[in-house]
């Protein structure tokens, strides 16, 4: 079965740091990738997205993350990180077949930042 | 306009109740999708609507789950006979056509606790 893993489920950092949070999808064939955030006390929302073309994918907030399918990979990255950023962030698949948006997310990864 | 919206925000049941946990979609949406989320882990698939049809229900943990959209706007999940292990949160999403490349609006969830 398709499963998406994220390695650190914890991170914490100064502001200003770099960011890379990693995530590995188990499915070989085609895939849809997604990022989403979970500011506290907010709803789950999506941080970008990659469907096909440019491996190296820009989403809100400054945030980028690249495919790399040979790893498997869809790592997020952000260059400098800012105390608004402390949430949880979700990699997530869309399982293969059926014609529509079926997610599998990963486990998750908080991040705090402090100032 | 508004978005997502889940009733109630909160619920606690005594083991063996059965609950009822409401969504309200956007506005003409034709996917709505339910996940469960337990604590520490990502949303889990559960079910999906296409209007009022069910066209995936593969991801309910047992018959005592049922979900039904029979109008194709409001989606309600029933849990029978609640157990401990049904604890989580239960989150709803929609999106404006079936294609797969559309985004997924996440309500913000009904934290469900069996005692």
């Amino acid at each position: 079965a398709q499963s998406v893993s994220q390695h650190n489920h914890h991170v914490i950092l100064s502001e200003a740091a770099s960011l890379e949070l990693g995530c590995n999808y188990s499915y070989g064939g085609t895939v849809n990738l997604f990022w989403y955030v979970q500011y506290p006390g907010q709803h789950l929302q999506l941080l970008l997205k990659y469907f096909s073309g440019d491996p190296l994918v820009k989403g809100i907030k400054g945030f980028e993350a690249e495919f790399i399918k040979s790893k498997f990979s869809f790592n997020l990255r952000k260059p400098s990180v800012q105390w608004s950023d402390t949430a949880e962030y979700f990699c997530a698949v869309n399982a293969p077949g059926g014609g529509y948006n079926k997610l599998i997310f990963g486990a998750g990864t908080r991040l705090a930042v402090h100032p | 306009g508004a978005g997502v919206s889940q009733s109630p925000r909160y619920k606690v049941a005594k083991r063996g109740q059965d609950v009822a946990l409401r969504c309200d979609p956007i506005s003409g949406h034709v996917s709505l999708f339910w996940y469960q989320q337990a604590l520490g882990q990502g949303p889990e698939f559960l079910t999906y609507f296409q209007n009022e049809a069910q066209l995936d229900k593969s991801g309910l943990p047992s018959d005592r789950f049922f979900a039904e959209r029979p109008e194709g706007s409001v989606s309600t999940l029933k849990i029978q006979r609640t157990q401990q292990e049904d604890s989580a949160v239960y989150l709803c999403a929609s999106s404006l056509t079936s294609a797969i490349n559309n985004e997924q609006f996440f309500g913000p969830g009904t934290r469900l606790t069996v005692l």
